[in-house]
């Protein structure tokens, strides 16, 4: 069945360095992958998103391509904020199942002043 | 703002009680919610998709009469989990898809934190 594994966290950084959370997919079809971020208390929300090989998506800073021939959908930014603490989740829905997703187990971002 | 609300936030009950967990859309009308779960350190885990006016559907290794779930109007989902255990202690979060929507966007509500005794 389809799955989603993302890096083990927690990770520490300080402000403005790179990110970058590593996810791999293992899917069959051609599923939409996603990044979902959830802010201490609140619900997960969608980071960003891309729906085919080569798609990039992008907002707020952070950026993840679609990559078909690694089935990875890494997300990266260039200069993370304390702001961005938080746990994110790489997503997956499959082409042959409207709406369900399926998530990696979540990689908690602490950033420090 | 938030679009899907839960209610409660947090609930404590005793082994062997029933608990209600309400998942709201709160400005749009949604034919289908979700209802996930996630375990301490865990991934969000799909219990059961459910659409209005039709019975849920459980994925697989979900127990269906302990997890009732019932979708009764186009705002409204409701998840009873009946005679709870402790191992039944969790985050429970729903989701639910604005069908007039451009996007396929799924939005999630803040979450319930169960804990039985």
């Amino acid at each position: 069945g389809d799955s989603v594994t993302q890096m083990e966290g927690p990770v520490t950084l300080s402000e403005e360095a790179f990110l970058t959370i590593n996810c791999t997919y293992t899917a069959t079809g051609y599923p939409s992958l996603f990044w979902y971020v959830q802010y201490p208390g609140e619900g997960l929300q969608l980071l960003l998103k891309a729906t085919k090989a080569d798609d990039k998506g992008s907002n707020k800073g952070f950026e993840a391509t679609y990559r078909k021939e690694t089935t990875s959908f890494h997300l990266e930014k260039g200069s993370v904020q304390v702001s961005d603490s938080a746990v994110y989740f790489c997503a997956l829905r499959g082409g042959t199942s409207y709406g369900k997703l399926t998530f990696g187990q979540g990689t908690i971002l602490t950033v420090h002043p | 703002g938030a679009v899907v609300s839960q209610h409660p936030s947090r609930v404590i009950c005793k082994s062997g009680t029933s608990v209600k967990i309400e998942c709201r859309s709160l400005d749009f009308q949604a034919t289908t919610m979700f209802w996930y779960r996630q375990f301490p350190k865990k991934s969000l885990m799909l219990m059961a998709t459910s659409n209005e006016g039709s019975k849920a559907t459980y994925e697989q290794g979900v127990e269906k009469d302990k997890f009732l779930i019932n979708h009764a109007s186009l705002t409204l989902s409701t998840l009873t989990v009946t005679s709870a255990h402790p191992e039944d202690s969790s985050f429970y979060i729903c989701s639910a898809t604005n069908p007039s929507s451009s996007t396929d966007t799924q939005y999630f509500g803040p979450g319930t934190r169960l804990t039985v005794l």
